[in-house]
């Protein structure tokens, strides 16, 4: 199947600091990503879509302000949480659709703790 | 609100068992659904997807759809203690997108 890296898996930061997270399509050019947060013992949230070339779609309750994506490429896509407080400790995870755009490949994840 | 619901279990088979996992959806709409498999601490994996009424056969796992009862189901036959984690259920957003609602996800625990 398709890959997708993630990119760092883990970050432990301070408040206030702001943490980017990337996304990469190896193997294939991914023209939509999708961002997810999951909590613990929770289910996957998307969290807004990722596009090309175009800005960010944003799920309702997702503040685009503190959730900065930047798709530059077609095989990359960025995530920085702005200004980061301990509630934004997640369990981040990107995904992107494959060529027949048939299902969605996740990549590994980036846990934040934010203390 | 589009829902996707599943038992968050556990759901605990022994081992050779059939494992079966369910999931409903509010959303008549659907067309897509979508089965992974997620170990604890990390991202999900994907088992299966479905589109057409009917059984779908990979290896150990058959995915079924019943839209009319707007409702999935994974089937796991001869479950091993690998297959001990959560499964997911999800479905995509009407209207294109690929966007995906998630369940809760049911956790499985194969025993030996």
């Amino acid at each position: 199947g398709a890959v997708v890296s993630q990119h760092p898996s883990w970050v432990i930061c301070k408040s206030g600091t702001s943490v980017k997270i990337e996304c990469r399509s190896l193997d294939f050019q991914a023209t939509t990503m999708f961002w997810y947060r999951q909590f613990p013992k929770q289910s996957l949230m998307l969290m807004a879509t990722s596009n090309e070339g175009s800005k960010a779609t944003y799920e309702q309750g997702v503040e685009k302000d503190k959730f900065l994506i930047n798709h530059a490429s077609l095989t990359l896509s960025t995530l920085t949480v702005t200004s980061a407080h301990p509630e934004d400790s997640s369990f981040y995870i990107c995904s992107a659709p494959d060529r027949g755009r048939e299902t969605q490949y996740f990549g590994p994840g980036t846990r934040l703790l934010v203390l | 609100q589009k829902e996707v619901e599943q038992n968050s279990g556990p759901l605990s088979v022994p081992e050779g068992a059939i494992a079966s996992l369910n999931c409903t959806y509010s959303d008549r709409g659907s067309q897509s659904f979508f089965w992974y498999r997620q170990y604890s601490g990390k991202s999900p994996e994907l088992i299966m997807f479905i589109y057409s009424n009917g059984d779908k056969e990979d290896g150990r796992f058959t995915a079924q759809l019943n839209k009319a009862s707007q409702y999935v189901s994974l089937l796991i036959r001869d479950s091993q203690p690998s297959d001990s984690a959560t499964y997911l259920c999800a479905v995509e957003n009407p209207g294109g997108g690929n966007k995906l609602t998630f369940g809760t996800g049911t956790q499985l625990k194969v025993e030996l």
